[in-house]
Formats: C-alpha cells, sequence, structure tokens
C-alpha cells in the first residue's frame, strides 16, 4: 500500500504569512494531485504535477514535485482568510484509487 | 472535468434506520467510488462501484452495511443501513477522470453530511 503523510496537520496563521504544506511518501508516483476542501464541500481539484522536479503555480500557490517524484510541497505566499482550507494530497489514482494523505487544516486569521 | 451531483447534501437520521445517498454525473464514467471523511480528516475509501456487476469493497466495510448500486455509466446510490452514531460522517462520491492531456484525478461530489442520532 502507498503511503502518503502530510504536515502539518493543523497550521493557523495570521493574514499576509508564508506557508508551506509537504507531502512525503516512501513510493514513486507517476503524479501527485493537490486538492483543497471547504466545509460543507467536497475536494477541489487544484493542480495535479507529473514530471519529477516540476513547478507548477497557481497565484499565490506554488507546487513542487521531488526530483525523485516521492514527494510534494504546497507554498501560499501572503495567505489570505479565504485561503482557509482542509489541503489534501493524493497519489495518482491506482486502479482508479487515489491514494491520499491525512490532510493538513490551515486557517488564516484576518 | 465531469459534474457531480449528490444528494441530499445533509441529513439527521435515527438509528436503526436507513439512508441512500444518490449520485449523478453528467457524463458517462467507467469509475465512480465512494469515500466516507470525518470532518477535517482524510477520504477513507468505502467501496468501487461497478457497472453491472457487484460493487468491490476495501477492507472493513460489507456490503450489508453499505450496499451500493451503479445501474448505469451515470448513476450510483450508496446506502447507509442500520445506523448508529458511528456512521456520523460525510460521505463522498468519486469519478476519475482526465482534463485534457494532464493524468487522471479523482472529481468529487459536494458530500452528504449524515448525523445519526
Amino acid at each position: 500500500t502507498q503511503l502518503l503523510e502530510q504536515s502539518p496537520q493543523f497550521l493557523s496563521i495570521q493574514e499576509g504569512e508564508n506557508l508551506t504544506v509537504y507531502c512525503n511518501s516512501s513510493s514513486v508516483f507517476s503524479s501527485l494531485q493537490w486538492y483543497r476542501q471547504e466545509p460543507g464541500e467536497g475536494p477541489v481539484l487544484l493542480v495535479t504535477v507529473v514530471t519529477g522536479g516540476e513547478v507548477k503555480k497557481l497565484k499565490r500557490l506554488t507546487f513542487q514535485f521531488g526530483d525523485a517524484r516521492k514527494d510534494s510541497s504546497l507554498h501560499i505566499t501572503a495567505a489570505q482568510p479565504g485561503d482557509t482550507g482542509l489541503y489534501l494530497c493524493a497519489g495518482v489514482p491506482n486502479a482508479g484509487k487515489s491514494t491520499f494523505g491525512d490532510g493538513t487544516t490551515l486557517t488564516v486569521k484576518p | 472535468s465531469a459534474v457531480i451531483s449528490q444528494k441530499p447534501s445533509r441529513d439527521i437520521c435515527q438509528r436503526g434506520t436507513s439512508l441512500t445517498i444518490q449520485c449523478q454525473v453528467d457524463s458517462q464514467v467507467t469509475m465512480m467510488f465512494w469515500y466516507r471523511q470525518q470532518p477535517g480528516q482524510s477520504l477513507t475509501l468505502i467501496a468501487t462501484a461497478n457497472q453491472g456487476s457487484e460493487a468491490t469493497y476495501e477492507s472493513g466495510f460489507v456490503i450489508d452495511k453499505f450496499p451500493i448500486s451503479r445501474p448505469n455509466l451515470t448513476f450510483s446510490t450508496l446506502t447507509v443501513s442500520n445506523m448508529s452514531p458511528e456512521d456520523s460522517s460525510i460521505y463522498l462520491c468519486s469519478v476519475v477522470g482526465s482534463q485534457g492531456r494532464t493524468p487522471a484525478a479523482a472529481f468529487f461530489g459536494q458530500g452528504t453530511r449524515l448525523t445519526v442520532v
């Protein structure tokens, strides 16, 4: 079973601060996804990273895939209260089944 | 990406009763899945809903407790049977698809928040 460990589990910061969330595994993934989930909603796909060393940017969010394709990070610059939510990383569907990390609950205080 | 509609969005049920959750997708999809999620926590896969055959359940989940139907490629139901307070959770329907040339990823309905009293 491929496991994904996310850290930190909880993060509470002030508006304007920067933060990084990590997603690590001992297994190689052909791609990784990052999701954000707000209360009362299902997870929403933010990005898919495919190539080792790849960096993708989505406004203030920067996603990186490790060179060995075993880990990934999500960096948020100048966090806003609207960034508050549960962030989940997931490994590429294996026979359709995604492997999800433990999740990081982010709270950005105004 | 597919649009996934799930209902009900929330319900409060008496213990011992059953609730059926519906998932409708706006396009035909091969793979549909049902997950359970405690608030603020990660997702646990319950089963794969197979069209035309019995669902495939993950360890710890059984058909008698979570019967699943998949009558066609756009619709599935999950029933939570003989509910107890421990079944209080968020239940999510998911499909796997691709956006353009990017690899396949999971897409979700808005979830059903179930409270058993």
